[in-house]
């Protein structure tokens, strides 16, 4: 079966680290990925998808993720952090086909300190 | 952003009562889903439509039911509700391709009691 996880619930970062956020995923065929940001109170924003090609994909707000098949990752990055990037993030299957389902991982609440 | 609305946004209502939330979007999607989010299970998916008046369920569809009668518009009913559907309640849509975003609204905060 479809799945997605997201192994850290919580994670805290200083202003101007930089970030990575985990997701693994289980999926038998060539996967469509996606990461969404939810703000609290807020519905939730694409970041960034991929589908095919590159697996380093370059997405809004300085965010990237990178595929790796052989892991069955695709892992959020973040050079430098900003205080407005406080928010949950959610990694994502796409089922494509008939349906476009989606699958969600659980979330990762990210804090960011002063 | 996919002109997405969700009405109401906030509603309490008591155990037993029937539920109507309804989803309206502006861009003429296909396809259009609704989904729960709960702390520590991410977002589910109770039901989708791929057209007009085409619906199916999704992994929590229990308890609930949709209608989609007209392109812009998808009605997510609580026939009954129970304690256990309190939650937020997420509409989402999708153009056409599978390469296309799914486009969330603003969500609706639902509390039974």
């Amino acid at each position: 079966a479809q799945s997605v996880t997201q192994p850290d619930i919580h994670i805290t970062v200083s202003e101007g680290a930089s970030l990575e956020l985990r997701c693994n995923y289980s999926y038998g065929a060539t996967p469509y990925l996606f990461w969404y940001v939810q703000s609290p109170g807020q519905g939730l924003q694409l970041l960034l998808k991929y589908f095919s090609g590159d697996t380093l994909v370059q997405g809004i707000k300085g965010f990237e993720a990178e595929f790796k098949r052989s892991q069955s990752s695709f892992n959020l990055r973040k050079p430098s952090v900003h205080w407005s990037d406080a928010a949950e993030y959610f990694c994502a299957v796409g089922l494509g086909g008939a349906t476009n389902k989606l699958i969600f991982g659980t979330g990762t609440l990210l804090a960011v300190q002063p | 952003d996919a002109g997405i609305t969700q009405s109401p946004r906030h509603k309490v209502t008591e155990t037993g009562t029937p539920v109507t939330l309804r989803c309206h979007q502006t861009e003429n999607h296909r396809y259009m889903y609704w989904y729960r989010q709960d702390p520590g299970h991410g977002l589910r998916l109770i039901h989708y439509s791929y057209g007009v008046k085409d619906t199916d369920k999704g992994e929590v569809s229990d308890g609930y039911s949709v209608s989609r009668s007209k392109t812009e518009d998808f009605l997510l009913t609580l026939e009954s509700a129970t304690s256990s559907q309190t939650s937020v309640y997420f509409c989402a849509t999708h153009p056409t391709q599978e390469t296309d975003t799914q486009y969330f609204g603003p969500g609706t905060r639902l509390t039974v009691l």
